[in-house]
């Protein structure tokens, strides 16, 4: 069965600044998409950035990159210049041989000025 | 261009009433997937609809059913609802044969008195 895990409940960084959220996996399938969602108080996921297993260049998207290590089955996000909107949950999600996102627990990110 | 929508945006029920959710996928989109999301948690798969079939589900009774409509859009009816079914409803849409790209509505929160 498929699990992702998401160790850190909470994690805070001060504006501008950098922070690492870190995210780890489990399947059995070789083809496989993860995935780093953002829900912000109004409850709208939104989509932050996706990593394709069969890629080794790790995903970046302007502020926001991957740290993928398919061996050691670990997906982090890295937020550079951190901004106080970015402050909400963020969801590591894996999408497999199913129809279905599987999600972690999440992580709360506080932002402070 | 709309995105995915949902209504009604929360509603109040009663244990063991029934209850209707509804979704309109984002435009091109024909799959629709629901996920559940309680307090704290990540959000839950409840299942996949796509051309009027149910395509998969997860680990939910079958007081949970769903429909699909030709035009997309769908429901998510929960028959004789317990206190534990208040939640967060999402409802996510893909293009066809991108399902691991799945859209996220803003969500209907259900609260079980």
């Amino acid at each position: 069965a498929q699990t992702v895990t998401q160790s850190q409940p909470e994690m805070s960084v001060q504006e501008a600044e950098t922070v690492t959220l870190s995210c780890t996996y489990d399947t059995s399938e070789s083809d496989y998409y993860l995935f780093w969602y953002k829900q912000p108080p109004s409850r709208q996921m939104i989509l932050v950035i996706r990593q394709e297993a069969y890629k080794q260049q790790n995903a970046t998207e302007n502020r926001f990159s991957v740290n993928f290590q398919k061996a050691a089955k670990s997906f982090s996000l890295k937020i550079s210049d951190s901004q106080l909107g970015d402050a909400a949950m963020y969801f590591c999600a894996l999408y497999d041989s199913g129809y279905a996102l599987n999600f972690g627990k999440g992580t709360s990110l506080l932002v402070t000025p | 261009d709309a995105g995915v929508t949902q209504s009604p945006t929360h509603l109040i029920k009663t244990r063991g009433q029934q209850v209707t959710l509804r979704c309109s996928p984002k435009s091109g989109h024909d799959t629709v997937s629901w996920y559940q999301q309680a307090l704290g948690q990540g959000p839950q798969f409840i299942f996949q609809y796509y051309e009027e079939e149910e395509r998969q589900r997860g680990n939910f009774p079958d007081r949970f059913s769903g429909h699909q409509f030709p035009n997309y859009s769908s429901e998510l009816n929960v028959n004789a609802l317990l206190l534990g079914d208040s939640a967060l409803y999402l409802c996510a849409s893909s293009l066809p044969g991108t399902g691991y790209e799945q859209y996220f509505g803003p969500g209907t929160r259900l609260t079980v008195t």
